[in-house]
């Protein structure tokens, strides 16, 4: 079964600065898609960013990009200019090609201003 | 695009009554819907996967019989938690898959907190 580990339960950034969450998963499949999810405190689930594993090239949204690391089976996210907004739970998830997201533990972010 | 609806957004019922929770894709088509549960500062659990036309699929450990899911309709999908108790209490999330978007992410709903008194 496929597993995905947040490592970090807790961040922190002061605003306007730059921060890195970590997320490793464990997969036998070589086709599958990483996604990023932000959760603020409405607790609506609102996607971040997706990279497809076949693809090289690192995925970017404005202030976000992942390092994604194949080999390593990892898939961090930078958030670059920390908005107060971007304060939330932030989830890792893991799809395989089929219909099932595997999600990471999470980690809280905090955006100090 | 790809927006999903939940209702309701919040709802206190008593022990040993039942209430159902609305999932709806607005602008799309599901064939397959998604339920989690989440505890608070947790990660979502999946409950089961909702198929048009056809049985749920429940992960290991949820009871069928209390939690009901029926997906009548490519737009909507309902949960139906029966007989609550308050250990049932909790964050329900809905989401679900746009079928014609190859990148398998799924679009969530707002969520419904569940109070059983």
């Amino acid at each position: 079964a496929q597993t995905v580990t947040q490592s970090q339960p807790e961040m922190s950034v002061q605003e306007a600065e730059t921060v890195t969450l970590s997320c490793t998963y464990d997969t036998s499949e070589s086709d599958y898609y990483l996604f990023w999810y932000k959760q603020p405190p409405s607790r609506q689930m609102i996607l971040v960013i997706r990279q497809e594993a076949y693809k090289q090239q690192n995925a970017t949204e404005n202030r976000f990009s992942v390092n994604f690391q194949k080999a390593a089976k990892s898939f961090s996210l930078k958030i670059s200019d920390s908005q107060l907004g971007d304060a939330a739970m932030y989830f890792c998830a893991y799809n395989n090609a089929g219909n099932m997201l595997t999600f990471g533990g999470g980690t809280r972010l905090m955006v100090k201003p | 695009g790809a927006v999903v609806s939940q209702h309701p957004s919040w709802v206190i019922c008593k022990s040993g009554t039942s209430v159902k929770i609305e999932c709806r894709s607005l602008d799309f088509q599901a064939t397959t819907m998604f339920w989690y549960r989440q505890f608070p500062k947790q990660s979502l659990m999946l409950m089961a996967t909702s198929n048009e036309g056809s049985k749920a699929t429940y992960e290991q450990g949820v009871e069928k019989d209390k939690f009901l899911i029926n997906h009548a309709s490519l737009t909507l999908s309902t949960l139906t938690v029966t007989s609550a108790h308050p250990e049932d209490s909790s964050f329900y999330i809905c989401s679900a898959r746009d079928p014609d978007r190859v990148s398998y992410e799924q679009y969530f709903g707002p969520g419904t907190r569940l109070t059983v008194t």
